[in-house]
């Protein structure tokens, strides 16, 4: 398809991990992101990984890359309920961001 | 201080209106963007400036015209507007506006059409 693919909804208990995966549709981007929107609010960066890395680790924040098979995802270890929120993965395409479907996480006691 | 701001946050209005959306930022920027968030909350670009210059203009209608006098604001002005206008409208900006650069967000303006 020509969307950036992600699943809409995981849920996930307080302290579990959770894995939120994208599928993205070109494969010439240098840079793909994963950006965070909490309720009422616009997005922030949460993190990036260059196209030649297959894995950033930043704290609490694991990204793999996949690139033979156009997947990337995002491990959020230890999960809060302040990490409930919609997350995106971007990838740039024509020297644009294209925004994938977008995958809410909700965070249950 | 707010680093991108959008006004106004909500904003209600009758089909067949005109209307506009202003946004500032205060990072030093060069480039800024609008974004529509429908109601399943797909992203998408609208347009994009560089230094008052129109760089990126999706398929959007002329209905839409973007406005930036100065490259700290890009306003975005509505005519005629319509039930599927009805979204949330994401101000952004960036240091230079290559895709590899971080993107700022203002808070977005949830515009209803009745």
């Amino acid at each position: 398809g020509e969307d950036v693919e992600q699943s809409l909804f995981l849920s996930v208990r307080e302290g579990d991990s959770s894995v939120i995966n994208c599928t993205y549709t070109d494969s010439s981007s240098t840079y793909l992101y994963w950006y965070k929107q909490e309720p009422g609010a616009g997005l922030q960066l949460l993190t990036y990984i260059f196209s030649n890395m297959d894995m950033k680790q930043d704290q609490r924040l694991t990204v793999l890359l996949n690139k033979k098979d156009k997947h990337l995802s995002l491990r959020i270890a230890d999960t809060q309920t302040g990490d409930s929120a919609i997350y995106f993965c971007a990838e740039t395409s024509w020297n644009k961001l294209t925004f994938g479907t977008g995958t809410q996480l909700k965070v249950e006691l | 201080d707010t680093a991108v701001s959008q006004t106004p946050k909500y904003l209600v209005t009758q089909m067949g209106n005109d209307k506009s959306i202003k946004c500032e930022q205060n990072l030093g920027h060069d480039t800024m963007y609008w974004y529509k968030q429908d109601s399943k909350k797909f992203l998408k670009i609208m347009f994009s400036y560089n230094n008052k210059e129109l760089i990126i203009n999706e398929t959007v209608p002329n209905r839409f015209s973007p406005k930036s006098p100065d490259k700290a604001h890009l306003n975005l002005h509505i005519n005629s507007l319509e039930l599927g206008d009805s979204a949330v409208y994401f101000c952004a900006s960036s240091h230079e506006g290559w895709s590899n650069e971080k993107l700022f967000f203002g808070s977005g303006t949830q515009l209803s059409v009745l």
